[in-house]
């Protein structure tokens, strides 16, 4: 298995509260991205990096922001989280940024399932 | 933009039947198009994928062709197993961004 972690893998916070996701790779791939899952949506990307302080919006990317000080490591910050960002929220990595062009697919961590009350 | 319509599910299944799930996509260019399966608590996994029209894509059994004048790529495996039981997903590649747009996804349950 490709070298993602994820953490927390649950966590339960209030509404209001700042809530930082890590994802943290073994793997040196530049690019990393973060998706929500929520029943009838699929994954809908949040927010992608490319490399090292390059990052941009995805199509959901409204309450979050994103950090990415160093190659392993991409965070997602809900500021001031609110109750529909209650969801699983997954990480993703790629070595070359395309899969039709790379024999190494896209690999998928195992997810945070955030809850907010 | 793109997107990606997925048949709803849940698929139930005995074990040994036919199996498909309709794909069907929307996209300026030629995107590449994929299907990814998750299993219970898991992250998902990419099971196949096909990167131009009529390219067929296959994996353990399942096969999916790009059909570019139906903007289809339909999911099928001849004889289900109930270790197939899971959420597949269909997705395509936004080149411009390079990330993925998926479908809502269908769960299959395959009995004994």
């Amino acid at each position: 298995d490709a070298g993602i972690t994820q953490s927390p893998r649950h966590k339960v916070t209030e509404t209001g509260t700042p809530v930082t996701l890590r994802c943290h790779q073994t793997e040196n791939h530049r690019y990393m991205y973060w998706y929500r899952q929520d029943p009838g949506h699929g994954l809908r990307l949040i927010h992608y990096s490319y490399g090292v302080k390059d990052t941009d919006k995805g199509e959901v990317s409204d309450g979050y922001s994103v950090s990415r000080s160093k190659t392993e490591d991409f965070l997602l910050t809900l500021e001031s989280a609110t109750s529909s960002q209650t969801s699983v929220y997954f990480c993703a990595i790629s070595e070359s940024g395309t899969v039709r062009d790379s024999n190494q697919p896209q690999h998928f961590g195992d997810g945070t399932r955030l809850s907010i009350l | 933009g793109d997107s990606v319509t997925q048949m709803e599910g849940p698929v139930t299944l005995s074990e040994e039947a036919f199996l498909t799930i309709n794909c069907t996509y929307t996209a300026t260019g030629y995107p590449s198009l994929f299907w990814y399966v998750q299993y219970p608590g898991e992250g998902l996994q990419l099971l196949l994928k096909a990167t131009k029209a009529d390219d067929k894509g296959s994996n353990k059994g399942f096969e999916a062709t790009y059909r570019k004048e139906t903007t289809s790529f339909h999911l099928e495996k001849g004889s289900v197993q109930v270790s197939d039981s899971a959420v597949y997903f269909c997705a395509l590649e936004d080149t411009g961004r390079r990330a993925l747009t998926f479908g809502s996804g269908t769960r299959l349950q395959v009995q004994p």
